[in-house]
């Protein structure tokens, strides 16, 4: 089945503690992206990823890192997690295709919260 | 960056009436998608809409592209309680040879029995 897989879907953690969350895309997309969804802001792009090797800083990447060593993963680190970073985020995958935006598929999220 | 404003922000109405959001721009878009999220679970492509006037129906579902590509709404006719959930606008932008999607606030819909 094609999907996108994020781990964990919850997780609580304390100021300062290092993190990473996994997303993991079966379809062969060399479009990676992450967002955080909060009440009344909407969905914002975090970082982003064209392929292999490659990233980028979306609207909001204070605070946060990822890397693209492999085609299919797509981690978010989280350095020293702050109570601001306490959101729901998505793992998004898609083609590349310029013009015509290629639909993205999401994962399930992961819920964070920071004390 | 350009932006995507929805209305209504909220929405709760009756199982069986009728209804539309709405999803506008200032900017021209090349195209506009419509997700539904619900709780639990990320956002769900529903439709593309690619050629300024176009309408695409799903089910109850009939999605509109303005004739200027500015603007798109999604009208749900007889809703259901299964209709509830977050409906979403996106629309590509290209900076710097780099695509992106650009989202909406979102519309929350509720659809009470």
């Amino acid at each position: 089945e094609a999907q996108v897989t994020q781990n964990p879907r919850y997780l609580i953690t304390v100021t300062g503690k290092k993190l990473t969350v996994t997303c993991s895309q079966n379809m062969n997309h060399e479009y990676m992206s992450w967002y955080r969804q909060d009440p009344g802001l909407g969905l914002r792009q975090i970082y982003y990823s064209m392929n292999v090797e490659v990233t980028d800083k979306g609207d909001v990447p204070e605070g946060y890192k990822v890397s693209r060593k492999e085609k299919r993963n797509f981690p978010l680190i989280l350095e020293s997690p702050s109570p601001n970073q306490t959101s729901l985020y998505f793992c998004a995958s898609s083609f590349l295709r310029q013009g015509a935006g290629s639909p993205l598929h999401f994962g399930n999220g992961t819920r964070l919260t920071v004390t | 960056t350009q932006l995507l404003e929805q209305s209504p922000q909220f929405l709760s109405i009756q199982e069986g009436e009728n209804l539309t959001v709405y999803c506008n721009s200032s900017s021209v878009f090349s195209s506009l998608q419509w997700y539904r999220q619900e709780p639990g679970e990320g956002p769900v492509l529903l439709v593309t809409v690619v050629t300024g006037g176009e309408v695409k129906k799903l089910k109850r579902l009939t999605f509109q592209f303005g004739d200027a590509r500015k603007d798109s709404s999604l009208h749900i006719t007889a809703a259901q309680p299964g209709d509830t959930g977050l409906y979403l606008c996106a629309g590509p932008e290209i900076i710097q040879g780099a695509q992106k999607l650009v989202f909406g606030q979102g519309t929350r819909l509720t659809i009470n029995p």
